[in-house]
């Protein structure tokens, strides 16, 4: 039972346009959302995160959007740059004293130059 | 910020061995987790700590599984008996009140 889902494994985009990666969950108790970047033989680094209380936050070229009543959030990078090349992960929280965090299997994107 | 450090980065054994990995988390960071990531899918959550009491663990934390946290600072992670199916990246990430959890390079266990 996932309760995370990113169901698209892979993304390639042109340099300079904006990607967009999807990502969808089942469980109502999550309440904080989280985006990571992984680069081969690297760990998870943090990108950007959301709390249930707000539909946007934005950082630079990355944003994040949340829609609660479809249970769906997507990251938008804009400008892409070549750079941005990786496996990118949603993972999400609830705050009921659960400190755990679920991910889901991971989109990787490749950006052309 | 030194970041989070786990050691070994890989680690080979035969089946049926024991292993221990180490974390040494963010200094100032008193949350303490460890997950595991097989080939294809995410970071799955193994156990959490908040200094040094044990708060969280999943039920993929079989009982030849266990984690310590002595003095609240660095962790352990101890596989007994290993099996085929504990072969993944064990990664240990660290956090403080209300903050990201920032994650290490891992530990890549292979069992032959």
């Amino acid at each position: 039972d996932q309760q995370v889902k990113q169901n698209s494994p892979s993304l390639s985009v042109q340099e300079g346009r904006i990607s967009i990666l999807n990502c969808d969950y089942t469980n109502s108790m999550f309440d904080y959302f989280l985006w990571y970047k992984k680069y081969p033989a690297e760990g998870p680094t943090f990108l950007i995160s959301i709390s249930s209380i707000k539909d946007k936050n934005e950082d630079g070229r990355f944003t994040v959007f949340l829609n609660k009543s479809a249970k769906h959030l997507s990251l938008h990078i804009v400008p892409s740059q070549p750079g941005d090349s990786a496996v990118y992960f949603c993972a999400a929280m609830s705050g009921a004293g659960s400190y755990q965090l679920t991910f889901g299997k991971g989109t990787k994107l490749s950006v052309i130059p | 910020d030194t970041g989070v450090s786990q050691d070994p980065r890989h680690k080979i054994t035969k089946r049926g061995q024991n292993v221990t990995f180490r974390c040494d988390p963010i200094s100032e960071h008193n949350r303490l987790y460890w997950y595991r990531q097989t080939l294809g899918q995410g970071p799955e959550f193994l156990t959490y700590f908040q200094n040094e009491a044990q708060l969280e663990k999943s039920r993929l934390l079989s009982d030849r599984f266990s984690a310590e946290r002595p003095k609240g600072s660095f962790s352990t992670l101890e596989i007994q008996r290993t099996e085929q199916g504990d072969s993944a990246m064990y990664l240990c990430a660290s956090s403080s009140l209300n903050q990201p959890q920032h994650f290490g390079d891992g530990t890549r266990l292979s069992i032959l």
